[in-house]
């Protein structure tokens, strides 16, 4: 069955940058996109961002500017986020979530991972 | 300010129906874009309950339906069950920011 296995839990200091993997398993890979959604605590759910995980094509909220790096390694069917210059309001339940649909702006997040927790404090 | 607002909350007793709200604007679901809706229980990961503003994946019941009309979209939820107690959220794509959003949430209680 489709999986999106996601790294373990992290604790950053801030200004400092972490990089979260998700691995998908069930499914061919680079058929399918990869959306990066976030959650902080009391807070709504919050899109940050998309790979096509077959051509590498990215894009990504413009909340995020420049602090946003999404990758994919085809080879290990893995997804990656990055985010660089972390604040204490970074502190969230980090998600990512198999792309539907058969374009990026009619995409919805139709399997999720179980989410990493990102922790963001001096 | 909010690209998709929602009712904060909803309730109703068990085996009564339910409507959720998403009010968007002209640069998202005004202008044609698709609306999705999850179901998100504390502790758990989010599960995709309606997608393309009125399809439901394998294995949701048919007690919940979607509609969109206009700059807005519904998700019904009929003959509710306390397992149906959770937060719904509503998501699109906004032109005007390029990218997808989620509604604010509303949170479903079963009195």
């Amino acid at each position: 069955q489709v999986q999106l296995v996601q790294s373990g839990a992290e604790v950053k200091k801030p200004g400092a940058s972490v990089k979260l993997s998700c691995k998908a398993s069930g499914y061919s890979f680079t058929n399918y996109a990869m959306h990066w959604v976030r959650q902080a605590p009391g807070q709504r759910l919050e899109w940050m961002g998309w790979v096509n995980a077959g051509n590498g094509d990215t894009k990504h909220s413009r909340k995020f500017q420049d602090r946003i790096t999404i990758t994919r390694d085809t080879s290990a069917s893995t997804a990656y986020l990055e985010l660089s210059s972390l604040r204490s309001e970074d502190t969230a339940l980090y998600y990512c979530a198999r792309g539907g649909g058969p374009l990026y702006y009619t995409s919805y997040m139709e399997v999720w991972g179980k989410g990493t927790t990102i922790t963001v404090s001096s | 300010q909010s690209v998709l607002t929602q009712p904060p909350s909803v309730s109703g007793a068990p085996g009564q129906r339910v409507t959720i709200s998403c009010t968007g604007s002209s640069s998202n679901i005004g202008a044609g874009y698709d609306v999705h809706w999850y179901q998100h229980l504390p502790g758990t990961a989010p599960k995709l309950l309606i997608y393309t503003n009125n399809q439901r994946p394998s294995g949701v019941p048919d007690r919940f339906s979607g509609s969109r009309s206009g700059t807005s979209a519904s998700l019904a939820i009929s003959g509710l069950q306390a397992e149906d107690e959770a937060d719904y959220y509503c998501q699109s794509y906004d032109s005007s920011l390029s990218g997808h959003v989620f509604g604010t949430g509303t949170k479903v209680t079963v009195l």
